[in-house]
């Protein structure tokens, strides 16, 4: 069973949207938790850390269900710039998890 | 501040050969990671340096692959022989862990190898 679990889409949107993620991680043990952007043929960027009680940066907002294992990202007001693959990870001492990534589309 | 470099960007090399990745982490950070994606899968670890010393090498798929991290700056990843499943991206990252905070990694753009 894999770590994190991710839908890998694509999910397809236009813009102004609001898009919704969810990923989902198998150790209940984990410590931190984080959302990764990658654009293609990039490395990956640190979006956002995740806190249980939530958190929210501008138009992203992510959630932690440490009961129900899953991690979610929000992205409102979609823009074309936002088009990339968003990486779930979660960290277990230092070892960091990948999800294998959902991809988002931003249409005109 | 300059970022987290590797090198090369892109390797080409034939099934036996020998090739080394080099990575630079951002300067002051003590945790250097290797991380690999091959295709069509998931990021995935390779190991962990704190300083020169090897924390974590669980991820390391055999004794083809070697890590060093001398003086504990730049580290070196070798694969000798290399074989066609070792295809991938190669990533190295490095944090500085500072108090209690959560740890955040920052990413080097990847080495592109491609075993032929």
């Amino acid at each position: 069973r894999k770590e994190v679990e991710q839908d890998p889409g694509p999910f397809n949107v236009p813009e102004g949207a609001t898009v919704a993620f969810n990923c989902t991680y198998s150790n209940s043990a984990s410590q931190s938790f984080f959302w990764y952007r990658q654009d293609c043929r990039k490395e990956p960027k640190l979006l956002m850390s995740v806190y249980s009680s939530g958190n929210e940066d501008g138009r992203f907002t992510a959630q932690l269900n440490r009961a129900s294992q899953y991690i979610s990202l929000l992205i409102r007001d979609s823009k074309l710039s936002d088009s990339a693959t968003y990486l779930c990870v979660v960290t277990n001492f230092n070892k960091f998890y990948f999800g294998s990534g959902t991809k988002l589309n931003v249409k005109p | 501040e300059a970022g987290v470099t590797q090198f090369p960007s892109h390797s080409v090399i034939e099934k036996g050969q020998t090739v080394t990745l080099r990575c630079d982490p951002i300067s002051g950070h003590d945790n250097l990671y290797w991380y690999r994606r091959v295709m069509g899968k998931e990021i995935k670890f390779l190991l962990h340096f704190v300083k020169e010393s090897k924390q974590d090498e669980s991820g390391m798929p055999n004794n083809r692959f070697l890590a060093e991290r001398t003086g504990g700056t730049y580290s070196t990843l070798k694969v000798q022989p290399a074989e066609l499943e070792d295809s991938g991206v190669y990533f190295c990252a490095s944090s500085q862990v500072k108090g209690a905070s959560q740890e955040t990694q920052y990413f080097g753009p990847g080495t592109r190898l491609l075993v032929l």
